[in-house]
């Protein structure tokens, strides 16, 4: 199938510092979606974005939409101790399935 | 509340034996998808259904079943077939009117005894 490379695979911060994370893809996509898992419990959606170029905030969270629709970003500002998680990247294509391929995750980690 | 239920949180198998993870949503959604994740990796698909008595593998769906009766219920068999089946499972389900937009049950752990 298809293969989303996320990076960086993990990330260890000291609380307060900003986070960014990335997906790229060989394939375009239509949707692209960040989601947070926490452990032991299934992921949350966290942002979905819809047009190329678009930029989505929520809350300290921001992602973008690539213009090229093969690359996505997340933006973590003001880091604290509950933004420790697994976050993932998605990518719905087209379709009638409209299934999701993941990125494989990046762990962070916040130092106190 | 409305949302996606997973029975059991943790479920031993003994050799040679089938075991079902059961997924409930009450979200009225049309779509239920099986994914399985190993440690360090991706969600990788198992099966989806986009509409009842209907179904389709996904990436990985040897030595999987499944079954989509009801529209609230898609069990995920896990048969003596699948030599390697430790690994979290995860159900989702989507709806159309929400953008396909998947929503995540809390998932089962599924050890090997």
């Amino acid at each position: 199938g298809q293969q989303l490379n996320q990076s960086p695979q993990s990330m260890f911060i000291q609380e307060g510092e900003d986070v960014s994370m990335n997906c790229t893809s060989s394939s375009i996509f239509n949707t692209w979606l960040w989601y947070k898992q926490d452990p032991g419990e299934g992921p949350v959606l966290l942002i979905a974005l819809y047009k190329a170029g678009e930029l989505t905030s929520n809350g300290r969270l921001t992602a973008q939409f690539g213009i090229t629709r093969k690359d996505s970003f997340l933006n973590i500002s003001a880091s604290i101790p509950s933004d420790v998680g697994i976050y993932f990247c998605a990518g719905m294509g087209i379709g009638s399935a409209r299934q999701l391929t993941f990125g494989s995750g990046t762990q962070l980690t916040v130092l106190p | 509340d409305g949302g996606i239920t997973q029975s059991p949180k943790y479920l031993f198998r003994k050799e040679g034996q089938n075991v079902t993870l059961s997924c409930e949503q009450n979200l009225n959604h049309d779509a239920m998808y099986w994914y399985r994740q190993d440690p360090g990796q991706g969600l990788r698909l198992i099966y989806y259904s986009q509409i009842v008595n209907d179904f389709q593998k996904g990436d990985i769906a040897e030595g999987y079943s499944v079954s989509r009766e009801k529209k609230e219920s898609f069990p995920l068999t896990v048969t003596s077939a699948q030599k390697n089946p430790t690994a979290f499972y995860l159900c989702a389900s989507a709806a159309r009117v929400s953008k396909n937009i998947q929503y995540f049950g809390a998932g089962t752990r599924l050890s090997v005894l």
